[in-house]
C-alpha cells in the first residue's frame, strides 16, 4: 500500500527566505506526482505535475524535484513571500488509482 | 476555462437525512474523482467516474454513492448521516486517466449536527 509522507509538517520562515518541502514515498512505481497548494477552508490548487520519466519541472519561483528511485520529491520555493502561507500537499499515482496524499506541510511566510 | 465548480458550497445537515452534493468539471475533462479531507484522515479517495461509469472505489462504506451524466457533470450522495461524516468533500477533474493532472473544485463543506 503506498504511504506518503510530507516533512516538516510545519516551516514558518520570514519573507525573502528560499525554503525546502519534502515528500517521500513508499511504492516507487509512480505514474506522476502532483505538488498541490490547499488555502484555509479552500480546495487544492494545482502547482507542478512531475511525470515518473521526468526529474524536475519549474513554475516561476516554484521548482519541483523528482527521484523515484529514492521514493522522494522535493518543492523548493525562492524569495518566499507572505502570499505563499498555505498548507503545500504532494500526491502520487501508483498504477491507475486514485491519488495517495500526504499530510500536508502548513508553511506560514511572516512579513 | 472555467474551472470546477461545486454545488453547494456549504451545507448544514442532522444525523440520519441525506444529502447529494453536485461538481461540474472543466470543459472537455470527461473523469471526476471525490475525496473526502478531515482534520484526523487527510484526504481520502472516495471513488472514480469516466464516462458514466464508476472506475474506482475508495473504502468507504455503501452509504456513499455517486453517479455520472452523459455532460460529465457528476453528484455523490450520502444517506443516513453520521457525526463523522462532516468534512470537506471535494472534487477533482481530469482528461481522462487518473495519472493525467487533476485540477480540483473549492470544495463543499458539510457539517452533520
Amino acid at each position: 500500500k503506498q504511504e506518503v509522507t510530507q516533512i516538516p509538517a510545519a516551516l514558518s520562515v520570514p519573507e525573502g527566505e528560499n525554503l525546502v518541502l519534502n515528500c517521500s514515498f513508499t511504492d516507487s512505481a509512480i505514474y506522476n506526482l502532483q505538488w498541490f497548494r490547499q488555502d484555509p477552508g479552500k480546495g487544492l490548487t494545482s502547482l507542478l505535475l512531475i511525470q515518473s520519466s521526468q526529474r524536475e519541472q519549474t513554475s516561476g519561483r516554484l521548482n519541483a524535484s523528482l527521484d523515484k528511485s529514492s521514493g522522494r520529491s522535493t518543492l523548493y520555493i525562492a524569495a518566499s513571500q507572505p502570499g505563499d502561507s498555505a498548507t503545500y500537499l504532494c500526491a502520487v499515482i501508483t498504477g491507475r488509482r486514485a491519488l495517495t496524499f500526504g499530510s500536508g506541510t502548513r508553511l506560514q511566510v511572516q512579513p | 476555462k472555467a474551472g470546477v465548480t461545486q454545488t453547494p458550497r456549504y451545507l448544514i445537515k442532522t444525523r440520519g437525512q441525506q444529502v447529494t452534493l453536485s461538481c461540474s468539471p472543466i470543459s472537455g475533462h470527461r473523469s471526476v474523482s471525490w475525496y473526502q479531507q478531515t482534520p484526523g484522515q487527510g484526504l481520502q479517495f472516495l471513488f472514480e467516474y469516466f464516462s458514466e461509469t464508476q472506475r474506482n472505489k475508495g473504502n468507504f462504506p455503501g452509504r456513499f454513492s455517486g453517479r455520472q451524466f452523459s455532460n460529465s457533470r457528476s453528484e455523490m450522495n450520502v444517506s443516513t448521516l453520521e457525526l463523522g461524516d462532516s468534512a470537506l468533500y471535494l472534487c477533482a477533474s481530469y482528461l481522462a486517466e487518473a495519472y493525467n493532472e487533476q485540477f480540483f473544485g473549492p470544495g463543499t463543506r458539510l457539517t452533520v449536527l
